[in-house]
């Protein structure tokens, strides 16, 4: 079976700084993708970024960036120069390869932007 | 381009009766999986349809049950409400559902049993 968790429910942070949210996973699978998804309080998911097991590089997109540590299981995403509107919660995903869309969700860290 | 669109967004049912919740998908999404979301356990993997075939399950009672149209929206049903079926029902779609691309989510069924 396959687990994800976020070992931060809440953190905070000051508009234009830089902050770090947590995720490992446990699972036996080879390939596989992670992704971080975000849920402002419209409820919407939105895909923020992603990652294939098989890259070591780790995945870009503005001012996100994750750090993807495949032999520890760890998936940190970093969000660099934060902004009012990423306040929402974050949920960290797993998919095993040709899973259908079957997600496995961590618990979520809420994240506060403070300006 | 249209996203994906649940409808209703709230809904109040009474404990026993049934529920029935509409997705569309966006256009040319084959894709559609559906998930539950609650304070308690987060969020669930429900099903996931694809050309109107179920591929992939999750550990939800027979009360959990859906299908695919020929134009790929979808619609879940639950039967005989329980309390504890209260959650906010979120569906998802992609092209394929396999190619790790990530999907597309709508913004949720409210859904309060009484």
């Amino acid at each position: 079976a396959q687990t994800v968790t976020q070992s931060q429910p809440e953190m905070s942070v000051q508009e234009a700084e830089t902050v770090t949210l947590s995720c490992t996973y446990d699972t036996s699978e080879n390939n596989y993708y992670l992704f971080w998804y975000k849920q402002p309080p419209s409820r919407q998911m939105i895909l923020v970024i992603r990652q294939e097991a098989y890259k070591q590089q780790n995945a870009t997109e503005n001012r996100f960036s994750v750090n993807f540590q495949k032999a520890a299981k760890s998936f940190s995403l970093k969000i660099s120069d934060s902004q009012l509107g990423d306040t929402a919660m974050y949920f960290c995903a797993f998919m095993k390869q040709d899973n259908f869309n079957k997600f496995y969700f961590g618990s979520g860290t809420k994240l506060n932007v403070k300006p | 381009k249209a996203g994906v669109t649940q409808t209703p967004r709230y809904l109040i049912k009474t404990r026993g009766q049934q529920v029935t919740l509409s997705c569309s998908p966006i256009s040319g999404h084959r894709s559609v999986s559906w998930y539950q979301q609650t304070p308690g356990q987060g969020l669930q993997f429900l099903f996931e349809y694809f050309s109107e075939t179920q591929r992939n399950k999750g550990n939800f009672p027979g009360r959990f049950s859906g299908r695919q149209f020929s134009n790929s929206r979808s619609e879940m049903n639950v039967s005989t409400l329980e309390l504890g079926d209260s959650a906010l029902y979120l569906c998802a779609s992609s092209l394929e559902g396999g190619s790790g691309r990530g999907a597309f989510f709508g913004q949720g069924t409210r859904l309060t049993v009484v």
